[in-house]
């Protein structure tokens, strides 16, 4: 069976900080894929990332940077110098063959 | 050209109706679901469509019936309205790659309010 955490709830940041998103992920499938999503406060579901699990290259863009580490089963976010429009519940998700699964999301409240 | 719409937008209704929500995606891909979003922002997925078949049917209640006439639409009927259904219905499409699921591609969600 397939798991994704998101131990974090909330987090609340002033502007400007740099703030880390965890996401830990339980699968037996070999080849899987990892994603992030944001949903603004609007409602709409924002695909951010895709990393496949043979693929542990950290990636970058522009105030955002992903960390996928297999040793420890985890695929954290952070965004740098965060800005108020980066207020936003982000979903961790993982697919093996056919199931998607997300995490509980994290809701970040940045405060001008 | 929205990539994936839902209709409607919102839907007020009293227990014990039967309601539709209908979704049609126009990037060609094989593979539709739809969601639950909670109050407390819980997504959880319901159903999921490959090429008209279904591949997943979750937990989900016999009252909650898919229908998917073609690729690209994938509907959602749902008899006997109960207050727990009140929540955030989103479509979503993906295409299928090896070994797994591309991105998904979110519909701008369906609001349901049962009274």
């Amino acid at each position: 069976a397939q798991k994704v955490t998101q131990a974090q709830t909330e987090i609340s940041v002033v502007e400007k900080e740099d703030v880390t998103l965890d996401c830990v992920y339980e699968t037996r499938d070999t080849t899987y894929y990892l994603f992030w999503y944001k949903q603004p406060p609007s409602g709409e579901l924002v695909f951010l990332i895709r990393r496949n699990s043979f693929d542990e290259q950290n990636e970058i863009s522009g105030r955002y940077s992903w960390n996928f580490q297999k040793s420890t089963s985890s695929f954290n976010f952070t965004i740098t110098a965060s800005q108020v429009v980066d207020s936003a519940v982000y979903f961790c998700a993982l697919s093996g063959a056919y199931i998607p699964t997300f995490g509980r999301g994290t809701s970040l409240i940045v405060h001008p | 050209d929205t990539a994936v719409s839902q209709t409607p937008k919102y839907l007020v209704t009293q227990m014990g109706n039967d309601k539709s929500i209908k979704c049609e995606q126009n990037l060609g891909h094989d593979t539709m679901y739809w969601y639950k979003q909670d109050s407390k922002k819980f997504l959880k997925i319901m159903f999921s469509y490959n090429n008209k078949e279904l591949i997943i049917n979750e937990t989900v209640p016999n009252r909650f019936s898919p229908k998917s006439p073609d690729k690209a639409h994938l509907n959602l009927h749902i008899n006997s309205l109960e207050l727990g259904d009140s929540a955030v219905y989103f479509c979503a499409s993906s295409q299928e790659i090896a070994g797994g699921l591309n991105e998904q591609f979110f519909g701008p969600g369906t609001r349901l309010t049962v009274l």
